[in-house]
């Protein structure tokens, strides 16, 4: 099956730090990925779409400036968070589309928390 | 923006018994996808749901699309420790758009 991996699973650091998150389709090209963001007890809230090779679509209310996605292959898409803050701790989840709109696949998160 | 409303959020029961979670919305949903999803890990597709009115079964697990596509219920019969877990409901529009998901359901099933 279509498998997704998410790097790093986990991060601690300080605040100010930017900190890179990749995703990776490991077995299909992935056209689109999806970046989410869950805080604890909640669900899982749409963030951005990324496009390989365009600029990413981002949801009302989520800073472009601040959350950074590049697309540049078929495979892998990063999120970089800028200047992190305690307020971005939260477990963010990609998600990977392939060519002929299957259902989405996840990644296992990564935990990010500010000090 | 579309919005899934999912209830209950919380529910505790006994092994054994039967239990269903809904998922309402005044939007139409072009598929309606289950996730069940453990703490600490990306959520895993269960099933999807694409024609109105449209039954799936996974074992004790029975999934229901609404014959207008804006609602579907999951049902557990007999439930099991092990079912015990965050299930999520998510909602698409276009092939290609994100998931609207509604707010889950945790599920604890005691022995």
């Amino acid at each position: 099956g279509a498998v997704v991996s998410q790097h790093p699973s986990w991060v601690i650091c300080k605040s100010g730090t930017s900190v890179k998150i990749e995703c990776r389709s490991l077995d299909f090209q992935a056209t689109t990925m999806f970046w989410y963001r869950q805080f604890p007890k909640q669900s899982l809230m749409l963030m951005a779409t990324s496009n390989e090779g365009s600029k990413a679509t981002y949801e009302q209310g989520v800073e472009k400036d601040k959350f950074l996605i590049n697309h540049a292959s078929l495979t892998l898409s990063t999120l970089t968070v800028t200047s992190a803050h305690p307020e971005d701790s939260s477990f963010y989840i990609c998600s990977a589309l392939g060519q002929y709109n299957q259902p989405q696949h996840f990644g296992d998160g990564t935990r990010l928390s500010i000090l | 923006t579309q919005l899934l409303e999912q209830s209950p959020q919380f529910l505790s029961i006994q092994e054994g018994e039967n239990l269903t979670v809904y998922c309402n919305s005044s939007s139409v949903f072009s598929s309606l996808q289950w996730y069940r999803q453990e703490p600490g890990e990306g959520p895993v597709l269960l099933v999807t749901v694409v024609t109105g009115g449209e039954v799936k079964k996974l074992k004790r697990l029975t999934f229901q699309f609404g014959d207008a596509r804006k609602d579907s219920s999951l049902h557990i019969t007999a439930a099991q420790p092990g079912d015990t877990g965050l299930y999520l409901c998510a909602g698409l529009v276009g092939g290609a758009d994100g998931l609207t998901f509604g707010k889950g359901t945790h599920l604890i099933i005691q022995p």
